[in-house]
């Protein structure tokens, strides 16, 4: 069975600039996660979908935002750039909500110049 | 919120020897505590998880521990291999109800080295 799938792997966008990243969940998972991974902040929980529903929300501006499709799979948008979004952004799939294990994709690593 | 503190930030072992994390999480209300492992370009991946029903998992050579009365858990990972140089996560999540319910909160990792 395949693995959670992002895509691009590697971004480079300039400030002011909106990006948007795409994960793949594993055939059958319904949850997907996202999180934000940096140095200096470590592993951060960004947003859950469910249903095509956004169920939970990390502490990021409304910069950041999310969707889900009916196939599960979902996108991730960040608008207006800054220096600080640069990270690498992981997507995570699960079977169901609650304690089905997380699984997570490679990343998408974003450069912001 | 839920707050997870992992220590040793760096761990450094011979290959053959034991290696023990812990983490201490802050929620009552987290019942799921995965660990992952995390290599150079990769995501983390899950490579054992406890809940707050059972005290103790083993998978081969590695193991969980869980304390919910002092909210402690740790992994043991025995007879260390080189290929377990990596950086490991441990983390915790919240049943329904629960603010946290659905996301993990991770502590802040270990880089462990295996020396041959």
């Amino acid at each position: 069975k395949a693995g959670v799938t992002q895509t691009p792997r590697y971004l480079i966008k300039t400030r002011g600039q909106q990006v948007t990243l795409s994960c793949s969940p594993i055939s059958g998972h319904r949850s997907v996660s996202w999180y934000q991974q940096t140095p200096g902040q470590g592993l951060q929980f960004l947003f859950e979908y469910f249903s095509e529903t956004q169920r939970n929300k990390g502490n990021f501006p409304g910069r950041f935002s999310g969707r889900q499709f009916s196939n599960s799979r979902s996108e991730m948008n960040v608008s207006t750039l800054e220096l600080g979004d640069s990270a690498l952004y992981l997507c995570a799939s699960s079977l169901e909500r609650g304690l089905s294990p997380l699984h997570f994709g490679n990343g998408t690593r974003l450069t912001v110049t | 919120g839920e707050n997870v503190e992992q220590h040793p930030s760096t761990l450094s072992v011979q290959e053959g020897d034991s290696a023990v994390i812990k983490c201490t999480y802050s929620d009552s209300a987290s019942n799921y505590f995965p660990w992952y492992k995390q290599e150079l370009g990769k995501g983390p991946q899950l490579i054992i998880d406890i809940r707050s029903n059972v005290g103790e998992k083993k998978d081969q050579r590695i193991a969980v521990t869980l304390n919910k009365t002092a909210k402690h858990f740790s992994l043991h990972i025995t007879e260390t291999q080189p290929e377990d140089s990596a950086v490991y996560f441990c983390a915790a999540r919240a049943n329904a109800g629960g603010t946290s319910y659905g996301k993990l909160t991770f502590g802040q990792g270990t880089i462990l080295t295996v020396h041959p």
